[in-house]
């Protein structure tokens, strides 16, 4: 089957920086997403990876492992802003999304 | 264009009532997906659209659930004999592709609610 795991909840310090993991079983791999969902609010997109390594993004940077399966989102110079669930999601063989639950993340000041 | 616009925001229904929404994507973008989210979930894939074509549907989905997108262009998701399980947050993205990958776009979602 196909699975996307990611923990439910972090919590962060505001100014601090925090890491979200993100490992996947696919059928397939074309590439992974991350994108941040504030509560209520539709998912918009943070980031793509498809190849290995690492990719910045002004405060926000996403890492990809093929190999391992594996993937990050480094958020640095945390803001209360950024309180929100970042969701990761890797489109399979078919080009289908299949999405994780979302990590909660939980700024304080 | 203003980006991916779904109607209604929000919708209360008595269950076993029919419902329908709305999704117009962003105009220049041939793919549309449709999504269900429940809370603390990441969201279910239900169908896609490639143009006017249904190219794939969960099957998840019951014969209770329909979609169409006549012209290409919006789309529109029924429900019928609306049960308490289908209260969830309904997500509409869309995206220009060709078969490779491309970003998706959401709407703001409508939250159905079956009472």
């Amino acid at each position: 089957g196909q699975n996307i795991d990611q923990p439910t909840e972090m919590t962060a310090t505001e100014g601090a920086i925090v890491q979200i993991n993100c490992t996947y079983q696919t059928s397939g791999f074309n590439g992974l997403f991350w994108y941040q969902q504030h509560a209520g609010e539709a998912p918009t997109f943070l980031s793509y990876n498809v190849l290995d390594g690492l990719e910045e993004k002004g405060r926000f940077s996403s890492f990809l492992s093929r190999s391992k399966g594996y993937s990050y989102l480094l958020l640095k110079e945390l803001q209360m802003k950024d309180s929100a669930s970042y969701l990761c999601a890797v489109t399979d063989s078919n080009y289908q999304l299949i999405w994780g639950a979302g990590t909660k993340l939980i700024i304080k000041p | 264009d203003t980006g991916v616009s779904q109607d209604p925001r929000h919708k209360i229904t008595k269950r076993g009532q029919n419902v329908t929404f709305r999704c117009d994507p962003i105009s220049e973008h041939n793919r549309l997906y449709w999504y269900r989210q429940t809370l603390g979930q990441g969201p279910e894939f239900l169908t896609y659209f490639q143009n006017e074509a249904q190219l794939e549907k969960s099957r998840l989905l019951s014969d209770r659930f329909s979609a169409e997108r006549p012209k290409g262009s919006f789309s529109t998701l029924e429900i019928q004999r609306t049960e308490q399980g289908d209260s969830a947050m309904y997500l509409c993205a869309s995206s220009l592709g060709t078969g490779d990958i491309a970003e998706a776009f959401f709407g703001q979602g409508t939250r159905l609610t079956v009472v």
